[in-house]
């Protein structure tokens, strides 16, 4: 059974900082993995969707990479701003097919202005 | 461009009353359609998943059922509902060639 752990789970820092969250998975046999941001009371927005074949995805301040066969992926984001502020999860497949994403708990992000 | 509708944003139940979430996605012909909860400091737990019209997998006992009458509507139904119903619900969509998924929303149920 897919496992996901964020760490940290809280994050606190001033603006401007480059910080770098991290996500981990148990089970490495995975064809992508999805960085996604919660705002308080709001649905889940997608960042970033890194397929297996690639290692980093880049949005904008947001950089994602995947190392599949040590079952990490981290989420870099630069020049952090007061509007970064948010929980931010990423999601690997639960299995084959369509059912669905399994989940870490996510990382709850504060930007001090 | 894909977009996806859920209602209500959010519901006041009592125990014990049926209850109706609806999910419409537009943009796209024969997703993958999901129902995920979020408690409160809990992670989001797979509900229901949907590969077509009538087609239902339940990944969790419950007293939840899932209906897919239409291509691109998802409905979530109780006909009692139990405090521990209570929950963020969220629909979500998936592109079949690429594996992303889009969430809606949500709606915010709370039993009293």
């Amino acid at each position: 059974k897919q496992e996901v752990t964020q760490i940290p789970a809280a994050l606190s820092v001033p603006e401007g900082e480059n910080l770098v969250l991290n996500c981990s998975f148990t089970d490495s046999a995975i064809y992508n993995l999805q960085w996604f941001r919660q705002d308080p009371g709001k649905g889940l927005t997608s960042l970033l969707l890194i397929q297996s074949s690639q290692r980093e995805q880049t949005s904008g301040r947001l950089n994602a990479s995947l190392d599949k066969s040590s079952g990490r992926s981290t989420l870099y984001i630069a020049a952090s701003q007061p509007g970064d502020s948010a929980t931010y999860l990423c999601a690997v497949p639960s299995g084959g097919g369509a059912d669905g994403l399994t989940f870490g708990k996510g990382t709850h992000l504060i930007i001090q202005p | 461009s894909q977009t996806i509708h859920q209602w209500p944003a959010t519901l006041v139940q009592p125990v014990g009353s049926p209850l109706s979430l609806e999910c419409t996605v537009e943009g796209t012909s024969n997703p993958n359609l999901y129902w995920y909860r979020q408690a409160a400091g809990r992670g989001l737990q797979l509900l229901f998943y949907s590969v077509g019209i009538g087609q239902i997998s339940s990944e969790v006992p419950q007293n939840l059922s899932a209906s897919r009458p239409q291509d691109r509507q998802f409905i979530l139904s109780s006909k009692k509902l139990l405090l521990s119903d209570s929950g963020f619900y969220l629909c979500a969509w998936s592109a079949v060639i690429t594996g992303e998924l889009f969430f809606g929303e949500g709606s915010r149920l709370t039993v009293l």
